[in-house]
């Protein structure tokens, strides 16, 4: 089955510590989306990836950075620069191409900082 | 820009009830309007979209009309069941060939038996 998938669900991690979450799809898409999900406030893109070897920031990039080596993962790492870290996290991917423009999402990371 | 205001939750229906969830967006040429669904603790699924003035998107009974002359999107459903307890989100595309999409802030709906 060809789909989303993000890993650990759950993660636990110290204030001062960097962390990195993963994203694999196996869809085949060209672009894949980092989204922040906090209660209340909808959800507010971090980075996004067109292609593979390039990303751009989103509308939350601070304490953020990501790569994309490879067109199937797309990892994000939170840095200790950012200041309010614990949230959920959801990874999304999309077809380019002509009136593709509908994102699939991943079951999202929880992440606690403490 | 483009953006989008969904009407504020929670909404508490009871079951077989009908739903209103009301999307109204703000765009400069022809977006794409989309609603996405996200149960608890699980990410997004895509509910329904519609692409150009006049199209009705439907899907598992929920139906929502891309109305140009109200600039409105609202997602509707004769009779709710327990199961459709969820967040609702609804998007715009960013325009040209801007492939992000903008959000909503998302619309919680209970159903209680």
């Amino acid at each position: 089955d060809g789909g989303i998938t993000q890993s650990p669900k759950y993660l636990f991690r110290k204030e001062g510590q960097n962390v990195t979450l993963s994203c694999e799809q196996n869809l085949n898409h060209d672009a894949m989306y980092w989204y922040r999900q906090d209660p209340g406030q909808g959800l507010r893109l971090i980075y996004y990836s067109q292609i593979v070897n390039d990303f751009q920031k989103g509308d939350i990039a601070e304490g953020y950075s990501v790569s994309r080596e490879k067109k199937e993962s797309f990892p994000l790492t939170v840095t200790s620069a950012q200041k309010n870290p614990t949230a959920f996290y959801l990874c999304a991917s999309s077809i380019e191409g002509a009136a593709k423009y509908e994102q699939y999402f991943g079951p999202g990371t929880r992440l606690t900082v403490t | 820009g483009n953006s989008v205001t969904q009407m504020e939750g929670p909404v508490t229906l009871s079951e077989e009830a009908f739903l209103t969830i009301n999307c109204t967006y703000t765009a400069t040429g022809y977006p794409s309007l989309f609603w996405y669904v996200q149960y608890p603790g699980e990410g997004l699924q895509l509910l329904l979209k519609a692409t150009k003035a006049d199209d009705k998107g439907s899907n598992k009974g929920f139906e929502a009309t891309y109305r140009k002359e109200t600039t409105s999107f609202h997602l509707e459903k004769g009779s709710v069941q327990v199961s459709d307890s969820a967040v609702y989100f609804c998007a715009l595309t960013r325009g040209g060939n801007n492939r992000k999409l903008i959000w909503g802030l998302g619309t919680s709906l209970a159903v209680n038996p």
